[in-house]
This record gives C-alpha cells, sequence and structure tokens, in this order.
C-alpha cells in the first residue's frame, strides 16, 4: 500500500508566476489535509477536503491560494502570483473516511522557493 | 481561536537522559495526537489519545493526556540518538487539527 504521495517534491518559481502542488492520498482515504511549514517552525493548517468537497478552509489566505479534491485524480494546491513570502514546505496528509480525528498519514511534502 | 502551545521549545540532552514535551490547549479537546517528524522530513503520527487521564506507552516513550483534557505529555525514557527530532502535539478541536509549534528535541552521544 503506497504512503501518500506529493509531486513534486521541490519547486522553484519566480516572483508572480503559479504554483501548483499534487497530493495523491494513501488507498482508501477519503480525506485530505494540507499544511504549511515554514523553516523551524510547527504545521499551519490550511484546508481540509474530501472527495469534491471543502470541508474547512479557515487556515486558507483569502486570496491566491485555492484547493480542490476532484472525484478523480490528486488533490490540486495551486498558489497564483507567487510572493516570496510563500516559500515554504507545503505537506498534505490524508485519513481514512471515518476521520476527523484519525491519525493522519503525512506525505513527503513539497518545498517550494519563490526567487 | 483554539491555541496550542508546547514547551519547551529546545531541549538538549545527553544520551541516556530523560526528556519530556508537555502540550497546552486554551481550550478542552476532543482528543491528542503526537507526531514526530526528523529533519529534513515529514510527520510521523505516534499516538492519539482520547479520554480523560488517558496514559499510554510505547516501549520508551510515554504519553499522557490530562484530566480536564486541555494537557498532555510526551516522556521519553534514556535518550537515543535515534530519538533526535521535533515533537509536535496536534489538538482535534472537532473539524480540524491545531498542531503546536513542537519541541526540537537534540541528542548528544
Amino acid at each position: 500500500n503506497a504512503g501518500v504521495m506529493q509531486n513534486p517534491r521541490h519547486l522553484v518559481r519566480r516572483r508572480g508566476q503559479e504554483a501548483r502542488l499534487r497530493c495523491s492520498p494513501m488507498k482508501g482515504h477519503s480525506h485530505v489535509y494540507w499544511y504549511r511549514q515554514l523553516p523551524e517552525e510547527g504545521l499551519k493548517f490550511m484546508v481540509y477536503l474530501q472527495k469534491e468537497n471543502i470541508i474547512d478552509e479557515s487556515g486558507m489566505p483569502k486570496e491566491r491560494f485555492s484547493a480542490e479534491f476532484p472525484k478523480e485524480g490528486p488533490s490540486i494546491l495551486r498558489i497564483q502570483q507567487v510572493v516570496r513570502g510563500d516559500s515554504a514546505a507545503y505537506f498534505c496528509a490524508s485519513s481514512p473516511p471515518l476521520a476527523g480525528d484519525h491519525e493522519q498519514y503525512f506525505g513527503p511534502g513539497t518545498r517550494l522557493t519563490v526567487t | 481561536g483554539q491555541q496550542v502551545m508546547q514547551i519547551p521549545q529546545y531541549q538538549h540532552v545527553q544520551e541516556g537522559e530523560d526528556f519530556t514535551t508537555y502540550c497546552n490547549s486554551s481550550t478542552t479537546l476532543s482528543n491528542i495526537q503526537w507526531y514526530k517528524q526528523r529533519p529534513g522530513g515529514h510527520p510521523v503520527f505516534l499516538i492519539q489519545l482520547v479520554k480523560s487521564g488517558e496514559v499510554k506507552k510505547q516501549k520508551r516513550l510515554t504519553f499522557q493526556f490530562g484530566e480536564a483534557k486541555k494537557n498532555s505529555s510526551l516522556h521519553i525514557t534514556a535518550t537515543q540518538t535515534t530519538d533526535v527530532g521535533t515533537y509536535f502535539c496536534a489538538g482535534f478541536y472537532g473539524q480540524n487539527f491545531v498542531f503546536g509549534p513542537g519541541t526540537r528535541l537534540s541528542v548528544l552521544p
């Protein structure tokens, strides 16, 4: 059973470009969470999704950031017009269908660098 | 909003010494989870505590959940160099998790 997959592992973008981060949850998992981590800091919740639904996006910046988890395919975190402050590690985690309070399985993360 | 605090921020110990990190929530938790993240790695689930006053052990690790379900602790007995990393608690508030800032553990051989 493959773990949570994220790609790309490293992404370099110039200011103003778009960044697309992908997350494929573990097989059988229908809940996906996205977190952002700055160096030497903790994980900041961004968004919680189920298939075709955004459950909680209270941690997402109101502008430039969006997330989706379509019926088919990976979950996508999209950052438009990136700025230097967007440089961080972005982790996604998945959990089983009964979740909310189940353990989260984290992917290896995408390290975004904005130049 | 909900806040989760952890102390200490950093801890340096000699191999063989014990280590404890404490987690405190501003409000009552439904449950709490603990994760470990090695340098350059991703968080790995360690345990979940649900019941008031619950204590769970995993080899040299002991996890406690406070009676009021607002605090928790992780204790490592006789640390080893493999224990190096950042330990995060994550409080569940009904819909999503709020992670503490973590305690970074260094173990000197």
